[in-house]
């Protein structure tokens, strides 16, 4: 079993639409969690980055994390073209050592 | 943040040879660390270069095929060696933050 899970898709929406990204973790000593984005042909960005339970909100970015079921949660709101990437989770118990999802392709219709 | 510069940012290489990755970040940093990200995986770690001592490097990586170098608290290299169409990938290089990384751009590599 793979630390991070993280459906590879494809997810294609049309313009507008609510993207809900998630990934899975079996290691209960994670604490530090965030969520990447990767256009293609570019090194990925840190888009979100939330410490323990709980919910953040920036902008059209929500990112949820719910620790007791381990499953941490990204979502766009009023996504655009611009949207379309690649969006890795990643997270990390106290030091600099990250586990990666495989990334969540997204692609959004205009 | 940090600005972080790799080249080349993509290379196509013959079975058996080495490339040597260069990557340079625009303050100094203690830690540098270099990923491989293959097609539909998850970004793994091979390695962690400290300026002044051996890289350490992660599970199923070994120096022989991936030598690091660290002369100063702002440069490394990683050489992928010997290649074989195995190791066509991309390769990043990545310094953190606290406890969030930042990547360059990264390298592609392809071996035929």
């Amino acid at each position: 079993q793979k630390e991070v899970e993280q459906d590879p898709g494809p997810l294609s929406v049309p313009e507008g639409a609510i993207v809900s990204l998630n990934c899975t973790y079996s290691n209960s000593a994670f604490q530090y969690f965030m969520w990447y984005r990767q256009y293609s042909r570019k090194g990925p960005e840190l888009l979100m980055y939330t410490y323990s339970s709980g919910n953040k909100e920036d902008g059209r970015f929500t990112a949820q994390v719910d620790k007791s079921s381990k499953y941490i949660s990204l979502f766009i709101r009023d996504s655009q073209p611009s949207d379309s990437a690649t969006y890795l989770c990643a997270m990390s118990p106290n030091d600099y050592k990250l586990s990666f999802g495989a990334g969540t392709t997204v692609t959004v219709r205009a | 943040s940090a600005v972080i510069s790799q080249k080349p940012s993509r290379d196509i290489c013959q079975r058996g040879t080495s490339l040597t990755i260069q990557c340079q970040v625009d303050s100094q940093v203690t830690m540098m660390f270099w990923y491989r990200q293959q097609p539909g995986q998850s970004l793994t770690l091979i390695a962690t270069a400290n300026q002044g001592s051996e890289a350490t490097y992660e599970s199923g990586f070994v120096i022989d095929k991936f030598p690091i170098s660290r002369p100063n608290l702002t440069f490394s290299t990683l050489t992928v060696s010997n290649m074989s169409p195995e190791d066509s990938s991309i390769y990043l290089c990545s310094v953190n933050r606290g406890l969030v990384a930042f990547f360059g751009q990264g390298t592609r590599l392809t071996v035929v």
